[in-house]
């Protein structure tokens, strides 16, 4: 089974910062990697996928980037409703999930 | 508009068997490259994929999982059907339905998700 880490676990950033999530593969997975923002109560909204394309509706401050084994969210300027829990899931084999990243205000 | 929606039990006692209902609006189980998949999330923790269906009834699930498992779907209904037997308190979770896109295997819509109890 491919396992996925993100890092960090939680992080505290304030309103405009650039913030960058970073998610690993255990094994090379291409570019079949997909990234989600979760708010508390609430189910998961796809961001990105493919690594680097962003879903329609999502706010062009979300970008990502990677391949193979190594991964990147990254929000550039960040905004009050971006706090939230953010999951990356690879889809080249069974789809997994990564542990989450909690961000949080400052 | 794509929706999905969950229904099912919220409490089941231990060893009894789950059965969870997804029922979808604005696309199609019959046809399409798109499906269904089942996606899980006990309070506070990660989210775990357990099993997906799709239009050509191709079905795969979770391995650490696919022995209590079963998919299936009923096209007239709209309708997706997960059962999972032998139900213990670690399987308490939310349990979410989602739309899945064939090949790329990304997640586009989800239901609300619902609230499953394990407890005597």
């Amino acid at each position: 089974d491919i396992q996925m880490t993100q890092s960090p676990s939680s992080l505290s950033a304030s309103v405009g910062d650039r913030v960058t999530i970073t998610c690993r593969a255990s094994e090379s997975i291409s570019n079949y990697l997909n990234w989600y923002q979760q708010k508390p109560g609430k189910a998961p909204n796809l961001l990105i996928h493919t690594s680097s394309t962003l879903q329609s509706g999502v706010p062009s401050r979300f970008s990502g980037s990677g391949s193979g084994t190594h991964f990147t969210l990254t929000i550039s300027s960040l905004q009050a409703e971006d706090f939230a829990t953010y999951f990356c899931q690879q889809s080249y084999s069974k789809p997994a999930f990564g542990q989450g990243t909690k961000v949080e205000i400052k | 508009q794509v929706t999905l929606k969950e229904s099912g039990p919220v409490l089941v006692r231990p060893t009894e068997t789950l059965t969870l209902t997804c029922t979808v609006s604005g696309f199609s189980l019959s046809s399409g490259r798109m499906g269904v998949s089942w996606i899980r999330q006990p309070p506070g923790k990660a989210l775990e994929w357990l099993a997906h269906i799709f239009s050509d009834d191709e079905k795969s699930y979770s391995p650490s999982l696919k022995s209590r498992l079963t998919i299936s779907k009923d096209t007239s209904k709209s309708q997706v059907v997960l059962t999972m037997t032998n139900m213990d308190p670690v399987d308490t979770a939310t349990y979410y339905c989602a739309r899945i896109i064939q090949f790329s295997d990304y997640f586009d819509y989800w239901g609300q998700g619902t609230l499953v109890t394990v407890s005597s």
